[in-house]
C-alpha cells in the first residue's frame, strides 16, 4: 500500500524560513511533487523531484533523499499570501497519491 | 489558454439522488484525473483517463461510482444513488502525455449529501 506523511498544522511569522516534512511508504515510487491550495482554490503545482537533492524555484525549495523515503519543502521570507495548504504527493508510474495536507498559518 | 474547468461549483442533494459531475480539461491534455477531498483529509485519487481509456480506477469507492470520457475531451462522475459520505469536494486534474507529475486542477465541485 502507499501512505503519506505530513504535519496537520505549522505557524510562522511573516519573513521566516517554514520546512514543511514529508515521509512515504510506496511501491513504484518515481518521483516527490508538492502542491499549494489556497482556501476554496485548486490545488496548484509548486515542484517536482525526481533525483535526491535540492530544487530551488524562487523562495520555494523542495528536497528529496529516495534512500530515506523523505522530502521537505522549504518556503523563505514567508508573505502572508503563503498561507494554504501544502500537499505532498508521490508519483508511482501512471498516477499521484496525495496526502491530507499541511496548513501553514502564516502571522505578521 | 483556459484551464480546467468543473461544473457545478456547488451541488447539494439528498441521498439517494443522483448527480453528475463535469470536467472539461486543457486542450490536448490526454491525461485526466478525479480525486476526491473529504474535509481534513488528503486529496484521495480516484481514477485516470488517458483519452477515452481508464488507465487506472482503483481508487473509485464503489459501483455507485461512474466515469466516462466522451471521445477523450470533457469527463463525467455520476454518483447514483448519493449517499452522506459521498459529501466532499471533487477535483479534476489534467496532463499532457509525458507525466502525471505536473498536473493542472480544476476549481472542484463542492458536494454536499444531505
Amino acid at each position: 500500500g502507499q501512505s503519506l506523511e505530513q504535519p496537520s498544522e505549522v505557524t510562522a511569522v511573516e519573513g521566516a524560513i517554514v520546512q514543511i516534512n514529508c515521509t512515504y511508504q510506496t511501491s513504484g515510487f518515481y518521483g516527490l511533487s508538492w502542491y499549494q491550495q489556497h482556501d476554496g482554490g485548486a490545488p496548484t503545482f509548486l515542484s517536482y523531484n525526481a533525483l535526491d537533492g535540492l530544487e530551488e524555484t524562487g523562495r520555494f525549495s523542495s528536497f528529496l533523499s529516495r534512500s530515506d523515503s523523505y522530502g521537505y519543502l522549504l518556503l523563505q521570507e514567508l508573505q502572508m499570501k503563503d498561507s494554504a495548504s501544502y500537499f505532498c504527493a508521490v508519483r508511482d508510474r501512471y498516477d499521484m497519491r496525495f496526502g491530507a495536507g499541511t496548513r501553514l498559518t502564516v502571522k505578521p | 489558454e483556459a484551464g480546467v474547468t468543473q461544473f457545478p461549483s456547488h451541488s447539494v442533494i439528498e441521498k439517494g439522488q443522483t448527480v453528475t459531475l463535469r470536467c472539461d480539461p486543457i486542450s490536448g491534455h490526454d491525461n485526466l484525473y478525479w480525486y476526491r477531498r473529504v474535509m481534513g483529509k488528503e486529496i484521495k485519487f480516484l481514477l485516470h483517463f488517458v483519452k477515452e481509456s481508464k488507465q487506472d480506477e482503483s481508487g473509485m469507492p464503489n459501483n455507485r461510482f461512474l466515469a466516462e470520457r466522451t471521445g477523450g475531451t470533457y469527463s463525467t462522475l455520476k454518483v447514483q444513488p448519493a449517499e452522506l459520505e459521498d459529501s466532499g469536494v471533487y477535483f479534476c486534474a489534467s496532463s499532457q502525455g509525458q507525466g502525471p507529475e505536473t498536473q493542472y486542477f480544476g476549481p472542484g465541485t463542492r458536494l454536499l449529501v444531505l
